[in-house]
């Protein structure tokens, strides 16, 4: 019965590649993002989508696709993969303010 | 461009103590701010939401307050607890609706036996 589920948890790679990360809430939520954790723990916004539609993109690369299927799901991919891209993703959801996050994926770049 | 400073940025306490967080914005006009629980390797636990319009809210041992004018919020923890041990981290929101959530860094705490 978890709220907000990633996958995967874990997620190494080599410089160059393509990867994707999913993320769904089952919280009926209508609005979902991806928050970028950095080494230094700072917690920062990249996307927001409502009802599946971008509403905010917060100065991030092109390299970096967020796609949502349907209100349940935003899937983050992530082309041409770079060193600087290592960090924790987190997915969040809310409605009406309080916003829920997933357990996050955690990307080393190799 | 909204800024949030957490001090202090790590805190170690024996249990039983009492213990006050802080948080600092630098533009009052915020939606609302909220404070986070972050446990080694897992996601966020949101605690407590504070409207801009409230001035404190409470959950347990538990309770933030708000000054939205001066830019401030605290996070009182009551008779700290080892199992309280984690990051917490602050929040605001900026706007209604689609807004996004500006966080400090936070602060590591570490409640000892």
């Amino acid at each position: 019965d978890t709220a907000v589920s990633q996958t995967p948890k874990y997620l190494v790679t080599q410089m160059g590649n393509d990867k994707s990360i999913k993320c769904e809430q089952n919280l009926g939520h209508d609005t979902m993002y991806w928050y970028k954790q950095d080494s230094k723990k700072f917690l920062k916004i990249m996307f927001s989508y409502n009802n599946k539609e971008l509403i905010i993109n917060e100065t991030v690369p092109n390299r970096f696709s967020p796609k949502s299927p349907d209100k349940a799901h935003l899937n983050l991919h992530i082309n041409s993969l770079e060193l600087g891209d290592s960090a924790v993703y987190f997915c969040a959801s809310s409605q009406g303010g309080r916003q829920f996050f997933g357990p996050g994926t955690r990307l080393t770049v190799l | 461009k909204q800024e949030v400073t957490q001090i202090p940025a790590a805190l170690s306490v024996p249990e039983g103590e009492n213990l006050v967080l802080n948080c600092s914005f630098t533009d009052s006009a915020i939606y609302n701010l909220q404070w986070f629980r972050q446990d080694p390797g897992k996601g966020l636990t949101s605690l407590l939401l504070i409207q801009s319009s409230q001035r404190e809210q409470t959950s347990g041992r538990l309770n933030a307050s708000l000054d939205k004018s001066s830019g401030r919020s605290t996070l009182y923890i009551a008779a700290s607890q080892p199992g309280d041990s984690a990051t917490y981290l602050c929040a605001v929101e900026e706007n209604s609706g689609y807004s996004t959530l500006t966080f400090g860094k936070g602060t590591m705490l570490l409640v000892s036996p």
